[in-house]
């Protein structure tokens, strides 16, 4: 069974710096793209960026490009989201996706449970 | 591409059929449109992939369609666990993008 286990999320002011991680299991986790999709408190769903298997394929929302950073660690099954200069707008539950593909990017086939972002002061 | 989801909200009772729309702001290559559905304090479910093909375990009661920039989730007989909201998103172009959902609520 797939499981993903998002961790990191929490409360941090305007302009600060914060790590989220996702493990995950019950899958060759090499063998496949992965992504960040975030979704603010009542509202709809917002892709926030990707990375494929190998990590030479890393595509951002416009919303956060250069202030966030995806990566992975394939051996320890881990994808990370690094995220600066945090903004109120980037309030949202995160939740970590597996794509269906491994090379390119397709659709979500599952999904984390989500950790919580709060960005106020 | 922009995606367009109409109805924002549609309330009808259980056994009745719902049409939910999908309109994308430009072709979407190969048809490359998902829908997802999502309950209150839930991660989305996967229901549809390649605008057509239903996702492992999923009721023969969801179909999706296509027509030009025009996608469909259809649900024919509404069960008491389908009221929820339903997501569209394509991944024909990078950056992914998702509609703003339609919300089916008990009428």
């Amino acid at each position: 069974e797939v499981q993903l286990v998002e961790s990191g999320g929490t409360f941090v002011q305007p302009g600060r710096s914060l790590r989220l991680s996702c493990v995950a299991s019950g899958f060759s986790f090499d063998d496949y793209a992965m992504h960040w999709v975030r979704q603010p408190p009542g509202k709809g769903l917002e892709w926030v960026a990707g990375i494929n298997w190998d990590s030479f394929l890393v595509h951002y929302a416009d919303s956060v490009q250069g202030r966030f950073t995806i990566s992975r660690d394939n051996a320890r099954n881990s994808l990370y989201l690094q995220m600066e200069r945090l903004r109120p707008e980037d309030t949202a539950v995160y939740f970590c996706a597996k794509d269906k593909g491994g090379s390119v990017f397709f659709y979500f086939d599952s999904w984390g449970h989500g950790t919580p972002v709060t960005v106020s002061s | 591409i922009e995606l367009t989801q109409s109805p924002g909200t549609l309330s009808l009772s259980p056994g009745e059929r719902a049409t939910l729309s999908c309109r994308a702001s430009q072709s979407v290559s190969n048809n490359y449109l998902a829908w997802y559905q999502q309950k209150p304090g839930h991660a989305p479910r996967l229901l549809i992939y390649h605008a057509y093909s239903r996702a492992t375990g999923i009721p023969d009661r969801f179909s999706g369609s296509e027509s030009g920039t025009d996608f469909t989730l259809t649900i024919s007989r509404l069960e008491p666990e389908d009221f929820a909201v339903y997501y569209c998103q394509q991944y024909g172009a990078s950056p992914l993008t998702f509609g703003g959902g339609t919300k089916i609520d008990i009428k």
